[in-house]
């Protein structure tokens, strides 16, 4: 398959949570990055870690990669409604020429 | 900066009718352009890879007779979808990108094919 996968594919918290999502890939990457689309939009660029970093921070996100085990995770700490929206990762892989690939999604629901 | 758009935003058409959607990056010079279906409740699908005056690269299952992309300059290219079909109804999303410093996305295309 072209995509990485996620999970979990749909998760529901309480506004306050934190919310966390899993990515894994499959291949050797450049950089892992996360996107944010609600529904019926486009995508909004969240965050990009490269492949040797370990962790990454901006405002109430964190990034953490882990390259030996194929694997990202995003975290949301205090979790807003406004968050609602389905989150993607997605790989540039190494010798792609610049090709995302994406994971699945999760499908993220912030209840007020 | 980086700003990418793609227009129309929506279109319906008949089956059997051929549909162009353009994507311009408007404030960069796009060296490669990316073309992404993405059904509903889906993920973003990689279609092809266009670099501005060469041939698109497909991604393996896209028919290019079918999927005409044009990458006529370093600010446009264009996806036609030809003899369009109820099946080809889905978001259609374009990035450009300049060097390596990642890919700007375009807001989407929804086609729905009567």
């Amino acid at each position: 398959s072209q995509q990485g996968e996620e999970d979990p594919q749909a998760l529901s918290i309480q506004e306050g949570e934190n919310a966390t999502m899993n990515c894994s890939y499959k291949t050797s990457i450049n950089n892992l990055q996360w996107y944010r689309q609600n529904s019926g939009r486009g995508l909004v660029h969240l965050i990009l870690i490269r492949s040797n970093e370990r962790e990454k921070h901006s405002g109430r996100l964190r990034v953490t990669l882990d390259t030996s085990k194929k694997s990202s995770s995003l975290l949301i700490t205090a979790s807003r409604a406004a968050d609602t929206a389905s989150y993607f990762c997605a790989t540039d892989a190494r010798n792609q020429g610049g090709k995302l690939i994406f994971g699945q999604g999760t499908e993220l629901s912030v209840k007020p | 900066g980086a700003v990418v758009s793609q227009h129309p935003s929506w279109v319906i058409c008949k089956s059997g009718t051929s549909v162009k959607i353009e994507c311009r990056s408007l404030d960069f010079q796009a060296t490669t352009m990316f073309w992404y279906r993405q059904f509903p409740k889906q993920s973003l699908m990689l279609m092809a890879t266009s670099n501005e005056g060469s041939k698109a690269t497909y991604e393996q299952g896209v028919e290019k007779d079918k999927f005409l992309i044009n990458h006529a300059s370093l600010t446009l290219s264009t996806l036609t979808v030809t003899s369009a079909h109820p099946e080809d109804s889905s978001f259609y999303i374009c990035s450009a990108s300049r060097d390596r410093d990642g890919q700007f996305f375009g807001p989407g295309t929804r086609l729905t094919v009567l």
